[in-house]
């Protein structure tokens, strides 16, 4: 059983189109991460998010507590943003507490100029 | 500031040997945490640790040991490595500050013949 399920698995966009990333979740959380991995394989937390709407530049995260849902945007992409997006939770129980999260299989996106 | 390193980045080791992975992180930060990555799968809690002197079971320990004796340092050890242990192995660092953060190492990749 997927407890985070990101869709969709592999996107190909044009340089310069809106990006959208949902991952849906089915437990109870305390807080929701996106985190890039770039094709070396690097990994950079983007977003930690409660509750609401972040944004940072051309990047935008928002979370549905209600619905169990978060999306990640992108505005404007570029062929830089190629990467897989993954998205993890933190669970509302101890092991939450603790910092762990709990991942998606990650979404793989390519920008094509 | 370095961030989180871990050593080595690449290994190949036979089936029974033995071998341990180094993390290693500047920034004073009291959890750390150890991942694998497969294809096709998110990223899986392997051991963590919630400062000097601790450690707890992940998602899928079995096979693996952990020792974090000094605060910047966080051990993985394979005592017995078996193909199933093919993996790119992250490790990371939590900020608890504002906004939670986990760093991340760059990988080890591991393969097990």
């Amino acid at each position: 059983k997927n407890e985070v399920e990101q869709s969709p698995q592999n996107l190909t966009a044009q340089e310069g189109e809106f990006i959208t990333i949902n991952c849906s979740y089915s437990v109870g959380i305390s807080a929701l991460h996106w985190l890039q991995q770039h094709p070396g394989g690097g990994i950079v937390s983007l977003f930690m998010l409660s509750s609401g709407k972040k944004k940072h530049g051309r990047l935008i995260a928002t979370i549905n507590i209600q619905e169990k849902h978060s999306s990640l945007h992108i505005t404007a992409s570029h062929p830089r943003d190629s990467a897989v997006y993954i998205c993890a939770v933190r669970l509302g129980n101890y092991g939450g507490s603790q910092g762990n999260l709990i991942f998606g299989k990650g979404t793989k996106l390519s920008v094509k100029p | 500031n370095a961030g989180v390193t871990q050593t080595p980045k690449f290994r190949v080791l036979k089936t029974g040997q033995s071998m341990t992975l180094l993390c290693a992180q500047d920034m004073n930060h009291e959890y750390m945490y150890w991942y694998r990555q497969d294809p096709g799968m998110g990223l899986r809690l392997i051991h963590y640790s919630v400062g000097e002197g601790t450690t707890a079971k992940g998602e899928v320990p079995d096979g693996y040991n952990v020792s974090r004796l000094k605060k910047q340092n966080f051990l993985l050890g394979l005592e017995s490595a078996a193909p199933s242990q093919t993996s790119v192995y992250f490790c990371a660092s939590r900020w608890t500050g504002a906004v939670e953060t986990q760093y991340f190492g760059p990988g080890t990749r591991l393969l097990v013949l």
